[in-house]
């Protein structure tokens, strides 16, 4: 079965230090990943996501994430934080040959502190 | 704004009540999805439409009725709900049903935040 772990569910960070999200994924074919934000009372939004060529993918506000096939991963990283990174983040898996739902990972609350 | 439009934003009712959520996107897209966000679980994908035609039902309890009369609009009707039903209700839109020419980027709308008493 298809499962996606994010390790850590809060993540506080100093702002200008280095962001890391954690997500793992299982899957028994090639799948599509992908990274959502949630900003508070707001719906989510893509940041960022893996199909197919290049495995480190650049996404918007700066941030990317490399996928690993022997790792099952697809960790999320920015370099230096800002304060209006302070949202909940959200890791997602879909799959090719015509399944049509995402698996949304629990989400990581990253939080900002100056 | 993402083109994908919730009313209301804010619904409390009783268990006895009847009431509904609306959802519109304005994106010319052809498919539409209900999601749940409860507190500390991870999204639970509950109705996708395709063309106005519901594609998947993941085992949502019948006091739960979705309703798509044609690609913009989709509503779920709520009846008898119980207290472990509040929660955040998500629509979302996309160009296509994944896996057929969408790869996957679902556009949301900022939620319907349901509490039943």
């Amino acid at each position: 079965a298809q499962s996606v772990t994010q390790l850590g569910s809060h993540v506080s960070v100093s702002e200008g230090a280095l962001v890391l999200l954690r997500c793992n994924y299982s899957s028994s074919v090639p799948p599509y990943l992908f990274w959502y934000v949630q900003y508070p009372n707001q719906g989510l939004q893509l940041l960022l996501k893996y199909t197919t060529g290049a495995t480190l993918v650049k996404g918007i506000n700066g941030f990317e994430a490399e996928f690993k096939k022997s790792e099952t991963s697809f960790h999320l990283t920015k370099p230096s934080a800002h304060m209006s990174d302070a949202a909940e983040y959200f890791c997602a898996v879909s799959f090719s040959g015509g399944y049509n739902k995402l698996i949304f990972g629990a989400g990581t609350r990253l939080a900002v502190h100056p | 704004e993402t083109g994908v439009t919730q009313t209301p934003r804010h619904l409390v009712m009783g268990m006895t009540n009847k009431k509904s959520l609306k959802c519109e996107q304005h994106l010319g897209h052809n498919a539409m999805y209900w999601y749940k966000q409860s507190a500390k679980k991870p999204l639970e994908l509950m109705f996708v439409y395709n063309f106005k035609e519901q594609t998947e039902n993941n085992s949502v309890p019948s006091r739960f009725s979705p309703e798509c009369p044609n690609s913009s609009h989709l509503f779920l009707h709520l009846h008898t709900l119980q207290p472990e039903d509040s929660a955040l209700y998500l629509c979302a839109s996309s160009q296509g049903l994944l896996g057929g020419g969408n790869t996957g980027e679902l556009f949301f709308g900022e939620g319907s935040r349901l509490t039943v008493l």
